[in-house]
C-alpha cells in the first residue's frame, strides 16, 4: 500500500513570495491533516479535512495560508506572502474513516529567507 | 485545552542500557494515545494506539504503558537504530485532531 505522497521535499523562498505545496493520501483515506511542525518541536495541526469538507482550521493564519481538498483525494496547502517565521516543515497525515491512527508523509522543508 | 508534556527533551543512552520516555496529558475525554517515532528529514512513524489506563502495547524493543495521566515508553536493551525523536499525542472525545507534545531526542551510542 502507497504511503501518503507530498512535494516538493525542500523548498526554498523570500519573504513576501507564495508557496504551495501538495498532498496525495493513502487511497481510500477520508480524513487529511496539514501540520506545521517548526525545528524541535511537535506538529502543530494547520487544517483537518474530512472527504473535501474543513473540519478544523481553528489555527490556520487565514491572512495567508489556505488550503483546498477537491474531489476529496489530493489537497493542496498555500502561503501567500511568506513571512520568515513560516519557516517549518509542512507534514500531510491522512487516516480512514472511523480510525484513530494517522499516517504521515515525509513532509516539505520550506525555508524562508 | 488538550496539553501534552514530554520528557525528558534529550536522552543519550549507552547501546542495552535500558530507560523509560514519559509523556503527560491533560484531556477531556482520551479517545487515544500515540507514539510516533520521527527520524530527520522524515514523517512521524506510527508506533502504538493505548486507549484506556492500564493497557500496554509492545513492539520489539519498546513497550508503551498508559494510566489517567501520563504514558510511558520503555526501551529495552536500545540499539544506536533506535535513536530518534519519540513524540507523544492524544486525542480527546470532541476534537478529531491530534495534539503532540515535544517530542524526545533519543540518542543511543554504540
Amino acid at each position: 500500500e502507497a504511503g501518503v505522497a507530498q512535494s516538493p521535499r525542500y523548498k526554498i523562498i523570500e519573504k513576501r513570495q507564495s508557496v504551495a505545496f501538495w498532498c496525495n493520501p493513502i487511497s481510500g483515506h477520508a480524513t487529511l491533516y496539514w501540520y506545521q511542525q517548526i525545528l524541535g518541536q511537535g506538529p502543530k495541526l494547520l487544517i483537518q479535512f474530512q472527504n473535501n469538507g474543513v473540519v478544523d482550521d481553528s489555527q490556520l493564519p487565514k491572512d495567508r495560508f489556505s488550503a483546498e481538498r477537491l474531489k476529496g483525494v489530493d489537497s493542496t496547502l498555500k502561503i501567500q506572502p511568506a513571512k520568515l517565521e513560516d519557516s517549518a516543515v509542512y507534514l500531510c497525515a491522512s487516516s480512514s474513516q472511523g480510525s484513530t491512527e494517522a499516517f504521515f508523509g515525509q513532509g516539505t522543508r520550506l525555508t524562508v529567507v | 485545552e488538550d496539553q501534552v508534556t514530554q520528557s525528558p527533551e534529550a536522552l543519550r543512552l549507552q547501546e542495552g542500557e535500558s530507560s523509560s520516555l514519559n509523556c503527560s496529558y491533560t484531556v477531556s475525554g482520551l479517545r487515544g494515545l500515540f507514539w510516533y517515532r520521527q527520524d530527520p528529514g522524515k514523517g512521524p512513524e506510527f508506533l502504538f494506539t493505548l486507549y484506556s489506563a492500564g493497557e500496554e502495547k509492545e513492539k520489539e524493543r519498546l513497550k508503551a504503558t498508559l494510566t489517567k495521566k501520563e504514558s510511558f515508553l520503555h526501551i529495552t536493551a536500545p540499539k544506536p537504530e533506535d535513536s530518534a525523536t519519540y513524540l507523544c499525542a492524544v486525542r480527546d472525545s470532541y476534537g478529531q485532531n491530534f495534539v503532540f507534545g515535544p517530542g524526545t531526542r533519543l540518542s543511543v551510542l554504540p
